[in-house]
């Protein structure tokens, strides 16, 4: 079946980095773009951007273009998150979506403490 | 970008009951609208995409209806399984833009 299996939760420090992956299962990963979604503690969902899963070109929101980053792995049909220079701001619930077929991970929470 | 204002922000609902959902966009969003709810603790799931069209497997209760800026979902008949909160996402230009949430609960 159709599955998007992200990463465990992560502990980090301000100032650290980190990578989260979302693997896709079931499906042709190329046939469809990568969305990321953020969710913080008690709020609403917001839409971070979305990868090209062909040519691999982000598209970044805004509030994501300096320090997010969306990768891919083709060959291992895997998406990836990264964040640079963590604040306490970016403790939130990253989800992975593939909007257009209503396919989601089950949302990593990453948690920035000092 | 394209504000999405969402009403109310929470809403409770007796059993059986109707209730609606309004977005509106800050312009005219050519229908490109979804609703998910949301239930805690887990992921969005889709009930209605481009304004109007039910999503495969979604009770028939929910529907939705909409053009233009103002955007509705409706629920005909509260069951206990709904409660969770409701979301909005417009997907005409980018960068899609969620609405701020209806959080519905049992009355």
């Amino acid at each position: 079946q159709i599955q998007l299996v992200q990463s465990g939760p992560e502990l980090k420090k301000p100032g650290e980095s980190v990578k989260i992956s979302c693997k896709a299962s079931g499906y042709t990963f190329t046939d469809y773009a990568m969305n990321w979604v953020k969710q913080a503690p008690g709020n609403g969902l917001k839409w971070m951007g979305w990868i090209n899963t062909q040519t691999g070109k982000p598209t970044y929101a805004d509030d994501f273009k300096q320090r997010f980053v969306f990768s891919l792995e083709t060959s291992a049909s895997t998406a990836y998150l990264q964040i640079n220079n963590l604040n306490i701001e970016d403790t939130a619930t990253y989800f992975c979506t593939v909007l257009r077929e209503d396919y989601w991970g089950q949302g990593v929470m990453v948690t920035v403490s000092s | 970008d394209i504000q999405m204002t969402q009403s109310p922000p929470s809403l409770s609902a007796s059993l059986g009951e109707t209730v609606s959902i309004e977005c509106r966009a800050s312009e005219d969003i050519y229908s490109n609208l979804a609703w998910y709810q949301q239930k805690s603790g887990k992921s969005p799931q889709l009930l209605i995409y481009y304004a109007s069209s039910l999503q495969d497997g979604v009770p028939s209760r929910f529907s939705g209806s909409g053009s233009g800026t103002q955007y509705s979902l409706k629920i005909s008949g509260m069951q206990p399984e709904d409660e969770g909160v409701y979301y909005c996402l417009q997907g005409s230009k980018y960068p899609y833009t969620f609405g701020a949430g209806t959080k519905l609960e049992l009355k």
